[in-house]
């Protein structure tokens, strides 16, 4: 079991670049989550993945956002057009079908400058 | 919906003593809670859950937490504190069951500091 792994930990743009980030769940973890988590708050829902189908989505994720699970095993968060206000950690996590309890990456560190 | 309020957002002990970080929640329907610890630089880590039964329920590294229904807490507690229990702690809740199930809602966070 090597965990639930994010790409890249770290990531510096300028504003108005696009980035994306990269998620591989635990193997056979049908269930995938994305959450953002700013300095000083808890993390917030973004959006999950059953397989490949994305069931539900946040207000949270604007049209500048989305979220790929092409085959089912890892995932994309792009981010178009990035705003001062994307500067955050932007976590993942798997579960298996289900589990209630979430297995967590270490997250990817995003400051737009 | 579901809330989450930490009520103390830095909780600052010395070694060896107790502790309590306190939780209470806001939902219409039935729920699931949860802690997570986080440790700095790193994901958060599962430390107890409440799915149903016993109300006392114990999590690894000592911690325990008792769910109140009556008044919608989840307090964590340790008997003993050691210095690397120093960590971010998150209460979470997610609905009971339905199409939405896992999906979490977190605190704050509480900031547990323990001194030598």
């Amino acid at each position: 079991d090597t965990g639930v792994s994010q790409n890249p930990r770290h990531k510096i743009t300028k504003r108005g670049q696009n980035v994306t980030f990269r998620c591989d769940p635990i193997s056979e973890h049908n269930r995938l989550y994305w959450y953002r988590q700013t300095l000083g708050q808890g993390p917030e829902f973004l959006t999950y993945f059953q397989n490949e189908a994305q069931l539900e989505k946040s207000r949270l994720l604007s049209d500048r956002f989305s979220a790929e699970r092409p085959k089912g095993s890892f995932s994309t968060l792009e981010i178009q057009r990035t705003e001062q206000g994307d500067s955050a950690m932007y976590l993942c996590a798997s579960s298996p079908q289900g589990v209630y309890e979430q297995y967590f990456g270490p997250g990817t560190r995003l400051t737009v400058t | 919906a579901q809330s989450v309020t930490q009520l103390d957002s830095q909780v600052p002990v010395f070694e060896e003593a107790p502790v309590e970080l306190r939780c209470n929640y806001s939902s219409s329907v039935s729920v699931y809670l949860f802690w997570y610890v986080q440790y700095p630089n790193q994901g958060l880590q599962l430390l107890l859950k409440y799915l149903s039964g016993s109300t006392l329920v114990k999590g690894i590294n000592g911690f325990e937490a008792e769910f109140n229904k009556s008044q919608t807490s989840f307090h964590l507690r340790k008997p003993s504190v050691h210095i690397s229990d120093t960590a971010e702690y998150f209460c979470a809740v997610s609905k009971a069951g339905g199409t939405s199930y896992g999906k979490l809602t977190f605190g704050q966070g509480t900031i547990l500091t323990v001194h030598p």
